[in-house]
């Protein structure tokens, strides 16, 4: 399997513009789930989904910033408007199913927002 | 809830040399604890991972860690350090079915020769 895959790998963009992070869990995962991870913050639980409904969003830091996972191997976050306190970088991870105790990472996304 | 604490933002030991990364853990209900290892501009790695079966715990690259109820801590211990062991370990807890995790602020394991 090629692992969570993540897309773009690296973001700059200016204040004020939307932004839009993709992921592709592993197939047969049913849990996905979005962190970011700062200096000053380590890393946080945005939001995650199991089969493709959220359940838990209290990480999202704003209405600034939403999730959808229309299907089982596609997930989006979106931040609209993006700014420079936004930088960081974002992880993607996936679970398998009843048993499979182990998050999977991806690679990140590295956003900076000038 | 649940916590953990990652005792040391930053560790330096010689090649060679033992290394030991502290992980003291708070959860009301048993806990599922994990160790993952994070190299520069890469995601999160498992090394191993604690699920109430053996409290001793092996894991990759010659890691292991203990699991220990009665001191609420999963320590991180590898015999004789290596260069490439050289990276940023974070601890997390997890409980209930859906794992969801707390991490610790991680550990700077830096190797010197």
């Amino acid at each position: 399997d090629a692992g969570v895959i993540q897309s773009p790998r690296h973001e700059v963009t200016e204040m004020g513009q939307e932004v839009t992070l993709r992921c592709k869990p592993i197939s047969g995962h049913d849990y996905l789930f979005w962190y970011r991870q700062t200096m000053m913050r380590g890393l946080e639980l945005l939001i995650y989904f199991n089969n493709n409904v959220p359940i838990d969003d209290s990480g999202m830091p704003e209405d600034r910033f939403s999730a959808k996972m229309p299907n089982a191997s596609f997930s989006t976050l979106k931040i609209q408007p993006s700014e420079p306190r936004d930088s960081a970088v974002y992880f993607c991870a996936s679970r398998g199913g009843r048993g499979a105790d182990t998050q999977y990472f991806g690679p990140g996304t590295r956003l900076t927002v000038l | 809830a649940q916590s953990v604490t990652q005792l040391g933002s930053h560790v330096s030991v010689s090649e060679g040399a033992l290394v030991l990364l502290r992980c003291n853990y708070s959860s009301s209900v048993p806990p599922y604890l994990f160790w993952y290892v994070q190299y520069p501009n890469q995601g999160l790695q498992l090394l191993l991972k604690y699920t109430s079966a053996a409290t001793l715990v092996k894991g990759i690259n010659g890691f292991e860690a203990e699991f220990k109820k009665s001191e609420t801590s999963f320590h991180l211990t590898k015999p004789s350090a290596h260069m490439s062991d050289a990276a940023e370990y974070f601890c997390a807890v997890g409980t209930g079915s859906n794992y969801k995790l707390t991490f610790g602020k991680g550990t700077l394991l830096t190797v010197n020769p």
